[in-house]
């Protein structure tokens, strides 16, 4: 059965401090992974990976994928209070739009 | 560009009543997945749709049914519903879906909620 583990499930940090989340996953027919914040509502895309061991990287957020242990970390550098939110990992399972979600990290920052 | 629109964006329901929601994904965007989030489930797989053809379906008993028009528009139905069923309802849009990896859009969502 697909499984996808995040870990920690929250996180109360200070602005200003580099967080790293963590997204281990089985998934059968593993496509890619991607990842979403999630505030009040939708969540909002962040990162698609598909290949190991090359960073994406927008503003003070970064990840990266490791296939071979099957798993994914998402980094944020010098948080802001507006980094607040859910961190959802999604990896892509099959040939059809099955996004298999983890229960997410919630992240609180503190000023 | 506009976004992935879900109507409505609330609803109150009944026990025992059906629903339909609506998701229009982005333009030109073909597959539309819609998953359900609740606080005790997190988010779960519902369906896929894909030029109007169901590809994919979770683990949700047959009162949760969909389909998608000729112009991508997704629809969603849940009959005879239970208290259970209140939840988010989330549609996600991405441009192929079909083996090649792409990107996934969500909709606000709908609110439902069951009386």
């Amino acid at each position: 059965e697909d499984k996808v583990v995040q870990s920690p499930l929250s996180l109360v940090v200070h602005e200003g401090d580099t967080v790293t989340l963590n997204c281990s996953y089985e998934v059968t027919n593993f496509r890619s992974l991607l990842w979403y914040k999630q505030e009040k509502k939708a969540p909002t895309f962040l990162f698609m990976l598909t290949s190991s061991g090359i960073e994406k990287k927008s503003g003070r957020l970064s990840s990266i994928l490791d296939k071979k242990e099957l798993f994914s970390i998402l980094n944020i550098t010098a948080t802001q209070t507006g980094d607040s939110a859910v961190y959802l990992c999604a990896p892509y399972s099959g040939n059809t739009g099955k996004l298999i979600f983890g229960q997410g990290t919630t992240l609180q920052v503190k000023p | 560009k506009a976004g992935v629109t879900q109507t409505p964006r609330y609803l109150i329901k009944t026990r025992g009543q059906q629903v339909t929601l609506s998701c229009s994904p982005i333009s030109g965007h073909r597959s539309v997945s819609w998953y359900q989030q609740t606080p005790g489930q997190g988010l779960q797989f519902l369906f896929e749709y894909f030029s109007e053809t169901q590809r994919n379906k979770g683990n949700f008993p047959g009162r949760f049914s969909g389909r998608q028009f000729s112009n991508s528009r997704s629809e969603m139905n849940v009959s005879t519903l239970e208290l259970g069923d209140s939840a988010l309802y989330l549609c996600a849009s991405s441009l192929l879906g079909a083996g090649t990896p792409t990107e996934a859009f969500f909709g606000q969502g709908t609110r439902l909620t069951v009386v």
